[in-house]
């Protein structure tokens, strides 16, 4: 099992520039989750979905946008980069929310914004 | 709205003793979820140990169990005959169980150190 998936792995943007994050899963999860983890911090929630077709913001959205458009996928775009998005980016899935059951994590994309 | 706090920063533990991570958090929910997390240096976050809030029993995994006090509001990882493959970042989770509610909120972390 592929489970999450993220890529890429590492990447260095420039001021201004735009990209989108890949996030995919193969566990045929309801809800996925979008996190961004700081130094020394623990992940904040900037977008969630509880399936194909819905999408809300969470704790860190300014700046963001997601779609979702299947079950599997969970693309996390940024318009225009800014210094202040240089962070860790943590997709994950779960079939259910919350607590029911258990949260699937990605191994991460480390953005650094130039 | 709910906040998770973990006081320890960073924490050291010979092999194969015993030590104790603390949270607390704060809700105003009586039902609700709690978890232990752990992210070594490959960054990957791992389910350790979950605890339902409605159970009074403490949760336990193996070498891994909690003490959950709900009117204290803390939520305490024991680690026992800690491993070298222990070490990693521990962060505490918070979760309500309500539809539209459902997102994990994150202490800051513990740096766990095992020492030979």
């Amino acid at each position: 099992n592929a489970g999450v998936t993220q890529t890429p792995k590492f990447r260095i943007l420039k001021i201004g520039q735009s990209m989108t994050l890949q996030c995919t899963q193969d566990m045929n999860h309801n809800y996925m989750y979008w996190y961004r983890q700081d130094p020394g911090m623990g992940l904040k929630l900037i977008y969630y979905s509880v399936g194909a077709g819905i999408t809300d913001k969470g704790e860190v959205p300014n700046g963001y946008n997601v779609s979702r458009s299947t079950t599997e996928d969970f693309p996390l775009r940024l318009e225009l980069a800014a210094p202040s998005q240089t962070s860790v980016y943590f997709c994950a899935s779960s079939f259910r929310g919350g607590g029911n059951t258990e949260a699937f994590f990605g191994q991460g994309t480390r953005l650094t914004v130039v | 709205a709910q906040t998770v706090t973990q006081s320890q920063p960073e924490m050291s533990v010979q092999e194969a003793e015993t030590v104790t991570l603390s949270c607390t958090y704060d809700t105003s929910e009586s039902d609700y979820y709690l978890f232990w997390y752990k992210q070594p240096p490959s960054r990957q976050m791992i389910l350790v140990i979950r605890q339902e809030a409605y159970k009074q029993q403490n949760a336990t995994e193996n070498r891994f169990s909690v003490n959950f006090q709900k009117a204290a509001k803390s939520f305490s990882l024991k680690i026992s005959d800690s491993q070298l493959g222990d070490a990693a970042m521990y962060f505490c989770a918070y979760s309500e169980r309500d539809f539209g509610n459902e997102k994990l909120t994150f202490g800051t972390g513990t740096r766990l150190t095992i020492i030979p």
